[in-house]
């Protein structure tokens, strides 16, 4: 099983400002078939990346991924007040499917 | 639209058995797996396993193996989760995700997500 390692727990940022979440596995993952996903309280997650660097419908440009083998990237350029909540990484290259611990976003 | 929407919420008992339902509309139900996953209060997701909605065939994470029974309906486009012995520590909420996939290989990620249901273990 591949475990996902993410950093930091959490992430103090002012709206307008970058944010870097990172997203380490325990061994390489197939193809980069890495996932973001982002959750807000009492909400299912929602996909932003896949494939590791594709956003998914509908996402804005400001959210973008990056990485391959075993370290990913997730930034979000300029926050916005609607993207503080919790992130999540999911590697979907091997059985069984796992995710990270996640990254708690909050406003600073 | 192409949404995904769950039965309600369940209380049972330690021991009982539990069969959440997954009712997929606005797309074509066998072109797409449906993966569940769960999330203990204050948690995070922890993949349960998948059903092929085209031909039954499942893939459970190992913990899960021999208390998940994972199945599809196509007439009525919909999938299921049953859980069985419940123990306490089952209490968390249950999403449905559809889930491009052979069970060997998957892809794209989870793009569409039921709004989960509360599952409730206690005595």
């Amino acid at each position: 099983e591949i475990v996902l390692t993410q950093s930091p727990g959490t992430l103090s940022l002012s709206p307008g400002e970058r944010a870097t979440l990172s997203c380490r596995a325990s061994q390489t993952v197939t193809s980069s078939y890495l996932a973001w996903y982002l959750q807000k309280p009492g909400q299912a997650p929602r996909l932003l990346i896949y494939d590791a660097s594709t956003r998914a419908t509908g996402i804005p440009d400001r959210f973008s991924g990056s990485g391959s083998g075993t370290d990913f990237t997730l930034t979000i350029s300029r926050l916005d007040p609607e993207d503080f909540a919790v992130y999540y990484c999911q590697q979907y290259g091997s059985s069984p499917i796992t995710f990270g611990q996640g990254t708690r976003l909050e406003i600073k | 639209q192409v949404q995904l929407v769950q039965s309600g919420a369940e209380v049972k008992k330690p021991g009982a058995s539990v069969k959440v339902s997954c009712k997929a509309s606005g797309y074509t139900f066998t072109t797409y797996g449906v993966s569940w996953v769960r999330q203990a209060p204050g948690q995070g997701l922890e993949w349960m396993g998948w059903v092929n909605t085209y031909d039954g065939n499942t893939d459970y994470a190992l913990r899960f193996e021999g208390r998940v029974i994972m199945t599809a309906d196509i007439p009525t486009t919909t999938a299921y989760m049953e859980l069985r012995s419940l123990r306490s520590d089952d209490t968390a909420i249950y999403y449905c995700a559809r889930t491009y996939g052979s069970g060997d290989d998957y892809y794209y990620g989870m793009d569409v997500w039921g709004r989960g249901t509360t599952v409730t273990v206690s005595s």
